[in-house]
């Protein structure tokens, strides 16, 4: 599937280091959402962007930086995480708010 | 009442069951209802979007009464690779979609 991709699928980090998370949509859509989802627990929403524009942060640490420089792109710089951080990091694309949203893969997150 | 809140689960079924899930939301004025499901360490996917009059596609069908603010999901004839964990999503006050935790189904052989 190619409908949303995200690189890479997996990392491992030290709490120094800095890296990037991408994601990519084909779907010609407008909204895209970065979410973070922990062992056995749901899923939990950290940034929405419509038509480039962040509308939403859930009160997300500012070791997580997102950016969004077009509609088809978003990033999650990282900087300074905690082991805490280490999780499954989930992107989605969607119509528009109300409408369906479509997931990739994924990054599977470790924080040594 | 939670924004979205479904059967804690798991469900432990046969191989050829009928099988319900159930999920009330607490914005009444919702207007989107969507089932995803996840297998284990994948990401969600669509599993069907419901409909006010109800929807049916295959041996899963979609149930939505807006009154009781309730969601449901009917998994008839169950298969193998029916387990995976069920999430109830609905939109919230803002408009930006809102997943249930999740209802773990295993179907056994």
């Amino acid at each position: 599937e190619t409908g949303v991709t995200q690189t890479p699928r997996h990392l491992v980090m030290g709490m120094t280091n800095k890296k990037s998370l991408k994601c990519e949509q084909h779907l010609g859509h407008n909204a895209m959402y970065w979410y973070k989802q922990s062992a056995k627990k749901p899923l939990e929403l950290m940034f929405v962007y419509n038509f480039k524009e962040q509308t939403e942060n859930n009160s997300v640490p500012s070791r997580f930086s997102p950016e969004c420089p077009n509609s088809s792109h978003l990033f999650l710089h990282l900087h300074t995480l905690q082991p805490e951080d280490s999780a499954l990091y989930l992107c989605a694309s969607s119509g528009g708010a109300y409408n369906e949203q479509f997931f990739g893969p994924g990054t599977r997150l470790t924080v040594l | 009442r939670k924004e979205v809140e479904q059967d804690p689960g798991p469900f432990n079924v046969p191989e050829g069951a009928t099988v319900a899930f159930n999920c009330t939301y607490s914005n009444s004025a919702s207007q989107s209802f969507f089932w995803y499901r996840q297998d284990c360490r994948k990401e969600p996917k669509l599993l069907m979007s419901v409909y006010s009059s109800g929807n049916e596609d295959g041996r899963f069908t979609a149930q939505l009464n807006r009154a009781s603010q309730y969601i449901s999901l009917l998994i008839r004839d169950s298969k193998l690779s029916d387990s995976a964990t069920y999430l109830c999503v609905v939109n919230g006050p803002q408009g930006n979609l809102i997943f249930g935790k999740g209802t773990k189904l295993s179907v056994k052989p």
